[in-house]
């Protein structure tokens, strides 16, 4: 089976705080990718990553970096945390040609006070 | 641009079917994905088309017409665990990465 692993399931930080959130995937896959998912917005992506230390922004970057040392790996930064970056963090690994299938991790509830 | 439209919320009973229809304004795609999101949980894969047509997968359907922008998934003899979220999902041609539609919201009964 794919597993996706987050960090953590819960994280709270205060406004200001740098924040690292980690995802570990174990299917060798070449794509990750970081969504944010706010109620009524669906899933927004925030970067992506197609090969070690390749990245590419997604629709909502600001505010946020990324890195990708490790082909397993992929890491989000908030550089500076802020209120409105309270939200429900998901990583995910495949994007494979022919199915696009993603596989999703657990999720990082992210509160920033 | 590109935008995938959803009915927010549809609500039906233990047995029935019920179709949650996905329609979208976007220049060209390989093909178009459903996922299924129960609260609290990871978003997982359902389904793929690539092609026009009907996918069938158990109790799961899901359909897509590129000429009328639409597709649709149809879940049959609903249970109460289909309760959850369902996501339609298109990769863009030329991109690795999805667009996500906001997602239908499924509420089984007894």
């Amino acid at each position: 089976d794919v597993k996706v692993t987050q960090s953590s399931r819960y994280l709270v930080k205060r406004t200001g705080e740098k924040v690292f959130l980690e995802c570990v995937q174990d299917m060798d896959h070449e794509n990750m990718f970081w969504y944010r998912q706010d109620p009524g917005l669906g899933l927004r992506l925030i970067y992506f990553s197609y090969d070690v230390k390749m990245k590419e922004k997604g629709d909502i970057p600001e505010g946020y970096s990324v890195s990708r040392e490790k082909k397993e790996r992929f890491s989000l930064i908030l550089e500076s945390a802020s209120t409105n970056q309270t939200s429900m963090y998901l990583c995910a690994s495949g994007g494979l040609a022919g199915t696009d299938t993603q596989y999703f991790g657990p999720g990082t509830r992210l509160t920033v006070l | 641009g590109q935008s995938l439209e959803q009915p927010s919320e549809v609500t039906a009973v233990e047995g029935a079917i019920v179709q949650i229809n996905c329609t979208y304004q976007t220049s060209g795609f390989y093909g178009l994905s459903w996922y299924q999101q129960h609260d609290g949980g990871a978003p997982t894969f359902l389904s793929y088309n690539a092609l026009d047509g009907l996918e069938e997968t158990g109790r799961f359907s899901s359909f897509l017409s590129r000429s009328d922008s639409y597709g649709y998934l149809l879940l049959q003899e609903l249970q109460m665990k289909d309760s959850a979220s369902y996501f339609c999902a298109v990769r863009l041609s030329g991109f690795q990465k999805l667009v996500f539609g906001t997602g239908t919201r499924l509420l089984v009964s007894p």
